[in-house]
């Protein structure tokens, strides 16, 4: 099946820092990415969602400034969090999909974020 | 607004038993349904997968039913095993682009 990874899977930083996350599709075309945060005890919750080669389209109450989403290829996307705060602290998913399954999402295996 | 509940956070179940994993929507327009499992520090896993065109989709062990009138859907596991213990989202589409969960149910299978 399809394969989406993603970088770092664990990341520690000081707050006022910047975290960059890869998100990758390994054998697969990936013409739309979707940013995911889960919340403990809560539902995933949609960020964005990118489509190659043009800007993110980011969900209502979530700062495009703060989270920057590029998606420059079509195996990659990125998200940046910038200047974290402790409260950013969170589980980060990507997921992809591609040209030829349209009804369903790849997901990568998330990215655990800890700002102290 | 929560367009995608699972209104039971747990559930226990005997190995060799049936899980049953609730999910109620409220958009009509959904017409796309999938069920994903999560362990711990992982990204969620696709497990299963039904459009509004079937009432049912088995695969293996495991078995979506959906009642659109009642927009709701269920999962079901049979037999269940522990290595199904996990947590299971309920994700709902009106485009098939954008998926919303719901808050998922921690599964645990007692050997």
């Amino acid at each position: 099946g399809a394969v989406v990874s993603q970088h770092p899977s664990r990341v520690i930083c000081k707050s006022g820092t910047s975290v960059k996350i890869e998100c990758r599709s390994l054998d697969f075309q990936a013409t739309t990415m979707f940013w995911y945060r889960q919340f403990p005890k809560k539902s995933l919750m949609l960020m964005a969602t990118s489509n190659e080669g043009s800007k993110a389209t980011y969900e209502q109450g979530v700062e495009k400034d703060k989270f920057l989403i590029n998606h420059a290829s079509l195996t990659l996307s990125t998200l940046t969090v910038t200047s974290a705060h402790p409260e950013d602290s969170s589980f980060y998913i990507c997921s992809a999909k591609g040209q030829d399954r349209i009804d369903t999402q790849y997901f990568g295996p998330g990215t655990r974020l800890t700002v102290l | 607004d929560q367009q995608v509940k699972q209104n039971s956070p747990s559930l226990s179940v005997q190995e060799g038993r049936i899980s049953i994993l609730n999910c109620d929507y409220t958009n009509s327009m959904f017409d796309y349904f999938l069920w994903y499992k999560k362990y711990p520090a992982e990204g969620p896993t696709f497990l299963i997968s039904i459009s509004s065109i079937k009432d049912k989709n088995e695969d293996g062990r495991f078995t979506v039913f959906l009642n659109k009138s009642a927009k709701h859907l269920s999962l079901h596991i049979v037999p269940s095993q522990p290595g199904d213990s996990a947590v299971y989202f309920c994700a709902a589409s009106a485009t098939g682009n954008q998926f919303y969960f719901g808050t998922g149910t921690s599964l645990t299978v007692i050997p």
